[in-house]
């Protein structure tokens, strides 16, 4: 079946590291996102990326690094800059400029600071 | 961007008709309303999708009027297991993708 991968599940991160976050689709989707989403809140954009090699900052970008060096691949790294990065990380895909269709969202990452 | 407004939280028992209005004032002449069902701890998952009129599928309707500055989510006979956050989206998926706006949803808490 078609859809997303999101790994690890649970992630847990020590002061000053930087770690990965592995977004996988097998959807042909164009375009690609990561949001973070604190408990109790909505979700919030972090990067996004419409085409290979091209991605642009969300909302809170501030602290993250991205890449889309394939189509079905858009891995998020937190850097030691992003000073609060304990949420539940989500990414998610979609086709760009057909309306029927909505956004498919991984299962989520959910990183620590230990 | 359209902003919408929907209500924090809502209560209702199983067996009964849900409706989630969710106002967008200002929505556009090529924005879609969406809505997405998020359980806990789970990525949102796709619900439903309309422009105006009447949508229906085998999970939920949506109602739109004429002027499309709401929307109502209508799920008939919810069972526990559609305890959930709905999210209420308003975008122009032709044009900037990337400003979907997620915001805190509505709770919605079914009860025995």
């Amino acid at each position: 079946d078609g859809g997303i991968t999101q790994s690890p599940k649970y992630l847990f991160r020590k002061e000053g590291q930087n770690v990965t976050l592995s977004c996988e689709q097998n959807l042909n989707h164009d375009a690609m996102y990561w949001y973070r989403q604190d408990p109790g809140q909505g979700l919030r954009l972090i990067y996004y990326s419409q085409i290979v090699n091209d991605f642009q900052k969300g909302d809170i970008a501030e602290g993250y690094s991205v890449s889309r060096e394939k189509k079905e691949s858009f891995p998020l790294t937190v850097t030691s800059a992003q000073k609060n990065p304990t949420a539940f990380y989500l990414c998610a895909s979609s086709i760009v400029g057909r309306p029927n269709y909505g956004y498919t969202f991984g299962s989520g990452t959910r990183l620590t600071v230990v | 961007l359209a902003k919408t407004t929907q209500p924090i939280s809502m209560d209702s028992y199983e067996g009964q008709e849900v409706n989630i209005t969710c106002s967008h004032n200002n929505i556009a002449t090529n924005d879609y309303i969406t809505w997405y069902q998020q359980f806990p701890s789970q990525g949102p998952r796709f619900i439903i999708q309309g422009y105006k009129t009447k949508v229906t599928n085998e999970v939920a309707s949506l109602f739109i009027p004429a002027d499309r500055k709401s929307s109502t989510l209508s799920l008939p006979r919810v069972s526990l297991s559609d305890t959930a956050v709905y999210y209420c989206l308003v975008a122009d998926y032709g044009g900037s993708q990337g400003n979907l706006i997620f915001g805190k949803g509505t709770k919605l808490s079914v009860k025995p």
